[in-house]
C-alpha cells in the first residue's frame, strides 16, 4: 500500500469548513484513498472513499487531485464531536486485498474549538 | 449494518491472570477478523489476522502463546491475553470483514485492558 502523509495536528473553528490534507505521491493506479477517523477512546470509523472522482457523503467530502497524489477530506461544518484523529489510508480495493488488514499511520489530530 | 461489537469494554486484572476479550460481527458474517493493539497517543498496530476455522497469523514481534486467538464460528473471534502484566494494558481493537457485499473492514468499539 501506498505511504501517507498527514499533518501532525490541525484546528477547526466550530462551524466552519475543515479540510484535511494527505500526501500519496507514490499511489499506484488500482489503490483507492480512505478516510477513518477515531475519536478518543473508540474504533475508528470509516468516513468515505474514493478513486479518482470526488466523492461526498452525508459526513464529508473527499476531493482527489487529478494526478492523485493528494487529497483532501472536507467536514464542511465542523462541530465539536468531529474533535478526533482522522486516518487517511491509500490501498487497493478490499475485494482484491485478500484478507489484508488495513494498516495505520498516525493521522492528523483534529481539533475542534468552540 | 456491518456493527461490530466487543466485550468487555474495559476490565481490570491481576497480574499473572488472562483475560478473554470477544469480537462479534452481529449482522454479517466475517470471514476474517483482525485483531490490534494501541498504545496512548500511539496508532493501531495490527496484532493478527484471523481466518475462520483456522489458525491465526501473527504480526512480527506479536507472541502467538501469550496472545491467543480463536475464530470458531462466522461471527465470534476471541483474543486472549495469557499471564498478562502491566506492560499488556492497552486499548485493544478488532475489526471484521465479511465476504459478499462486506468486503470492507468494519471496526468495533475496543476494549481498554488495565493490568495491575
Amino acid at each position: 500500500d501506498a505511504k501517507t502523509t498527514q499533518p501532525t495536528s490541525m484546528d477547526c473553528a466550530e462551524g466552519r469548513a475543515a479540510n484535511l490534507p494527505c500526501n500519496h505521491s507514490t499511489i499506484s493506479g488500482n489503490e483507492y484513498v480512505y478516510w477513518y477517523r477515531q475519536i478518543h477512546s473508540q474504533g475508528p470509523q470509516y468516513i468515505i472513499h474514493g478513486l479518482k472522482n470526488n466523492e461526498t457523503n452525508e459526513m464529508a467530502s473527499l476531493i482527489i487531485t487529478e494526478d492523485r497524489k493528494s487529497s483532501t477530506l472536507i467536514l464542511p461544518h465542523a462541530t465539536l464531536r468531529d474533535t478526533a484523529v482522522y486516518y487517511c489510508i491509500v490501498r487497493v480495493s478490499p475485494m482484491d486485498t485478500g484478507r489484508r488488514a488495513l494498516t495505520f499511520g498516525s493521522g492528523t489530530r483534529l481539533q475542534v474549538q468552540p | 449494518g456491518a456493527v461490530v461489537s466487543q466485550h468487555p469494554s474495559r476490565v481490570i486484572c491481576k497480574s499473572g491472570t488472562s483475560v478473554k476479550i470477544e469480537c462479534r460481527s452481529l449482522d454479517f458474517q466475517a470471514t476474517t477478523m483482525f485483531w490490534y493493539r494501541q498504545f496512548p497517543k500511539q496508532s493501531l498496530m495490527l496484532m493478527a489476522t484471523s481466518n475462520e476455522g483456522s489458525k491465526a497469523t501473527y504480526e512480527q514481534g506479536v507472541e502467538k502463546d501469550k496472545f491467543l486467538i480463536n475464530h470458531a464460528s462466522l461471527t465470534l473471534s476471541t483474543l486472549t491475553v495469557t499471564s498478562a502484566h502491566p506492560e499488556d494494558s492497552s486499548f485493544y481493537i478488532c475489526s471484521a470483514r465479511g465476504s459478499r457485499d462486506t468486503y470492507e473492514q468494519y471496526f468495533g468499539p475496543g476494549t481498554r485492558l488495565t493490568v495491575t
